[in-house]
């Protein structure tokens, strides 16, 4: 498949900790972006890391890129109830965005 | 700006009837995308276009669906005849000048074909 993968597939954590997820792929990009979905909602952008960029960071965000490995991660740390939702990575060329299968992340009170 | 906006937001329909869906992208981009999501095959490229000019079609699942942009503020995707299995949430996308570059995503349209 050339999806990024998302690993895990589910997470459950308790507020205030820290949520790490994963995406792997296959093929080259020119980027690789994650995406945010509430449910029951459309897909909202959270930020996007280039191919020739290591590590970004958006407030409570931090993704890194290891092109070598073909991964990337999304940190969201303190985490907090509002962030319950799928997160989703997709891998960017200049003819498609490729999405992944998705993490649900779970955040109790 | 008000985003990218989808009609309807629910639809329920019989087998074998003609479903329209439709989607108004954000002013001044020039690439859209029709998705589908289900549990089972996750969200799916469909089709998308350029300055209105279908680019890529080979998600679209078979004849019974097609799409149209007439214009760039206006696109469609219908189903004829539609089936159960259609059921699914249709979301509209579009980017500003590359397909690979962020896309905003219409709030979808929750189809249930019974």
């Amino acid at each position: 498949s050339q999806q990024g993968e998302e690993d895990p597939q589910a997470l459950s954590i308790q507020e205030g900790e820290n949520a790490t997820m994963n995406c792997s792929y296959k093929t080259s990009i020119n980027n690789l972006q994650w995406y945010r979905q509430n449910s029951g909602r459309g897909l909202v952008h959270l930020i996007l890391i280039r191919s020739n960029e290591r590590e970004k960071h958006s407030g409570r965000l931090r993704v890194t890129l290891d092109t070598s490995k073909k991964s990337s991660s999304l940190l969201i740390t303190a985490s907090r109830a509002a962030d319950t939702a799928s997160y989703f990575c997709a891998r960017g060329t200049a003819s498609k965005l490729t999405f992944g299968t998705g993490t649900r992340l779970q955040v109790t009170l | 700006d008000a985003g990218v906006i989808q009609s309807p937001r629910h639809e329920v329909t019989e087998m074998g009837q003609e479903v329209t869906l439709r989607c108004k992208p954000i002013s001044g981009h020039d690439y859209l995308f029709w998705y589908r999501q289900t549990m089972m095959r996750g969200l799916e490229l469909l089709i998308y276009f350029n300055n209105n000019v279908p680019i890529d079609d080979s998600g679209m699942p078979e004849d019974r669906f097609s799409a149209k942009m007439p214009n760039a503020s206006f696109s469609t995707l219908k189903i004829q005849p539609s089936e159960p299995r259609d059921s699914a949430v249709y979301f509209c996308a579009s980017s500003l000048l590359l397909a690979g570059d962020t896309q905003y995503f219409g709030p979808g349209t929750r189809l249930t074909v019974l």
